[in-house]
């Protein structure tokens, strides 16, 4: 049983190149979510989904761009990256919203220098 | 929006002494509290969770209480062993979770 599965885990990226953070679930669940960790900020919501082609911003959207074709998948697209976009980010999934469990991936280290 | 306020944000235990962990939330609305563990290098875990409905709620060790009035809620850890090591997040919902910024707790021995 996988659960959430990011990649890759590490990533060091210089200023103005671009990448994609993939993230698959294999627990058939509708809601994800992508955040990102900074030092003493705690998780701040990036974007997130509520099933397959619907999403919608969090706190902290710009510079990132998602989709969700699959239930599986949703990846995070990083455009131009900036210094400020170095962080942890981590993808999640629920059964449901706002009241039910989150179900984190590893996580995935990103530099950008 | 929700804003939610943890503390502290470091805490050193004895094993086998408590430790408690404080957050306070803006929205009088949330009406969902997980709290997650996140040991290094992992994502992180729900421990425990508590609804609007209940002021108390215990598993095994654990324990959550609510304060809805004064809008604060609380996790207790009775006994603390090592490997209650970890960084713990206070979180708040009325439809999106809003996280506390963390408490890294530490058990010495």
């Amino acid at each position: 049983n996988a659960g959430v599965t990011q990649t890759p885990k590490f990533r060091i990226l210089k200023i103005g190149q671009s990448m994609t953070l993939q993230c698959t679930q294999d627990m058939n669940h509708n809601y994800m979510y992508w955040y990102r960790q900074d030092p003493g900020m705690g998780l701040k919501l990036i974007y997130y989904s509520v099933g397959a082609g619907i999403t919608d911003k969090g706190e902290v959207p710009n510079g990132y761009n998602v989709s969700r074709s699959t239930t599986e998948d949703f990846p995070l697209r990083l455009e131009l990256a900036a210094p400020s976009q170095t962080s942890v980010y981590f993808c999640a999934s629920s059964y449901s919203t706002g009241s039910g469990e989150l179900f984190f991936g590893e996580g995935s280290r990103l530099t950008v220098l | 929006g929700e804003n939610v306020e943890q503390h502290p944000s470091t805490l050193s235990v004895q094993e086998g002494d408590s430790a408690v962990i404080k957050c306070t939330y803006s929205d009088s609305a949330s009406n969902y509290f997980p709290w997650y563990k996140q040991e290094l290098g992992k994502g992180p875990q729900l421990i425990i969770d508590i609804r609007s409905n209940v002021g108390e709620k215990k598993d095994q060790r654990i324990a959550v209480t609510l304060n809805k009035t004064a809008k604060h809620f609380s996790l207790h850890i009775t006994e603390t062993q090592p490997e209650d090591s970890a960084v713990y997040f206070c979180a708040a919902s009325r439809g999106k979770l809003t996280f506390g910024t963390g408490t890294r707790l530490q058990v010495t021995l």
